[in-house]
């Protein structure tokens, strides 16, 4: 149990539309990353945010989005859904002073029909 | 970018035999972290190494770091079934910014 939530579960969208996953940080960690994780593969960063500030990102197009809240808690959005971003989407926190071992929730498994 | 390279991609044993997955880079990694992730489930952290050379055990899993800090490679002895999941290594490039670089795991299944 590492103390990091996320909802929704599971989730079936469609082409074109909008999804907005949803992050809760382990009590005390003030960093939070998104990873994608595709069938099959590791995971791969998308970005991290760190006092509500994007700091890093990986190779993702600007419709890939993110917020990270006062309470450290995190959104990810992305917009205009291709059927390539179906994937297991993977939030992670962290304490940015600590040895950098990431807590990671049980993640959203986003489907794009 | 930096890409680590993971094999075998997969490996079935039968209970109770060793088993091991290779992590290599073409570059010098700054540390290598290991993950396990059960089938279904999310990965988990096991250990991050840091210097040239270093080994770390813990119960039957052994860790290593290369001396040029190039490869990184991860024993099992003995395996149960408890140790059935995809084991990945990723680098992690410090400071501030925890962008963890996977390799692509290797599945372990374990025949009892």
């Amino acid at each position: 149990e590492t103390g990091v939530t996320q909802s929704p579960t599971h989730l079936i969208k469609t082409r074109g539309q909008q999804v907005t996953l949803r992050c809760s940080s382990q009590s005390g960690h003030n960093t939070v990353s998104w990873y994608q994780q595709a069938l099959g593969q590791g995971p791969q960063f998308i970005f991290q945010y760190y006092r509500e500030e994007e700091n890093g990102r990986g190779n993702f197009p600007p419709r890939f989005s993110g917020l990270q809240f006062p309470n450290y808690s995190s959104e990810l959005n992305v917009n205009a859904l291709e059927l390539d971003d179906s994937a297991l989407y993977l939030c992670a926190s962290s304490l940015v002073d600590r040895t950098g071992e990431l807590f990671f929730g049980e993640g959203s498994r986003l489907t794009v029909l | 970018g930096q890409q680590v390279m993971q094999i075998p991609q997969y490996q079935h044993v039968q209970e109770g035999e060793d088993f091991t997955t290779y992590c290599n880079s073409s570059t010098t990694l700054s540390n290598i972290q290991w993950y396990k992730q059960r089938p279904g489930g999310h990965p988990v952290f096991l250990i991050q190494l840091v210097k040239s050379g270093e080994v770390k055990k813990q119960k039957r899993l052994t860790f290593q770091f290369g001396e040029a800090k190039k490869n990184s490679s991860l024993h099992i002895t003995a395996t149960q079934t408890t140790d059935v999941g995809t084991y990945f290594c990723a680098e992690n490039s410090g400071g501030s910014n925890y962008k963890l670089t996977f390799g692509k795991g290797t599945l372990l299944t374990v025949n009892p």
